[in-house]
């Protein structure tokens, strides 16, 4: 079944760029329905929207990040990345990836989830 | 501060039945469907219903949802151990232009 990964450095020093990869496997990444997406959970927080991709290209990003964040998808390695820039102790948290689904009422949900990765911004 | 509003905590006994709220606006809530998803201690979240009411392959009918207005319930009946988790509910906001969540509800099963 469709299964996705994070990947990328568990450390980033603040003011530099955190960087990861989320690698699907068991499926296609480039299905016209789907969009794939970051999110994040600070420590004992609740989860926050980062933004999304379509195998198109298009892009859709939470305003509140929109300045500091670039998602890049790379359709022949079957994986999709975040870049965060600029980064402080506030985006220390768990990032998760996930596929978006859509029904056929036109609505969208995260169906499939990554097992999150613990990224911390620290000197 | 979240967008959506949802109780800090719930709690029943096993056996017993509980309830979810979900309150948001006509931004968010009131113009579009909302999903509800069940983060176990440690894991990552799990999707338990879309399009307001319905469950995705493998989610037993004991999980229910529900939408009126401007709030959506998640309901949980036959409560068991395994049930403790947090909960959230999710929904797009048009004004905001962006996808957002629920504080989260911590259900305990006593």
């Amino acid at each position: 079944q469709l299964q996705l990964q994070e990947s990328g450095p568990g450390l980033v020093r603040p003011s530099e760029t955190l960087s990861l990869t989320c690698t699907v496997s068991g499926g296609p990444i480039s299905s016209s329905n789907h969009y794939w997406g970051w999110f994040r959970q600070p420590p004992g927080e609740a989860l926050e929207w980062i933004g999304v991709i379509h195998y198109s290209g298009s892009t859709y990003y939470n305003p509140s990040l929109k300045s500091r964040v670039t998602i890049s998808g790379d359709t022949s390695k079957k994986q999709f990345s975040l870049n965060l820039n600029s980064v402080t102790a506030a985006d220390t948290a768990v990032y998760y990836c996930a596929r978006i689904d859509s029904s056929t009422s036109g609505s969208y949900y995260m169906d499939v989830w990554g097992k999150g990765t613990t990224v911390t911004v620290s000197s | 501060q979240s967008v959506l509003t949802q109780p800090p905590s719930v709690s029943a006994a096993p056996g017993q039945h509980v309830t979810i709220s979900c309150s948001g606006s006509s931004s968010n809530i009131g113009n579009s469907y909302v999903s509800w998803y069940q983060q176990l201690p440690g894991t990552a979240p799990k999707l338990l219903i879309y399009d307001n009411n319905q469950r995705p392959s493998g989610i037993p009918d004991r999980f229910s949802g529900s939408k009126s207005g401007t709030s959506a319930t998640l309901g949980i009946t036959g409560l068991q151990t395994g049930d403790e988790a947090d909960y959230y509910c999710g929904t797009w906001d048009s004004g905001l232009s962006s996808w957002v969540f629920g504080g989260g509800t911590k259900l305990t099963v006593l």
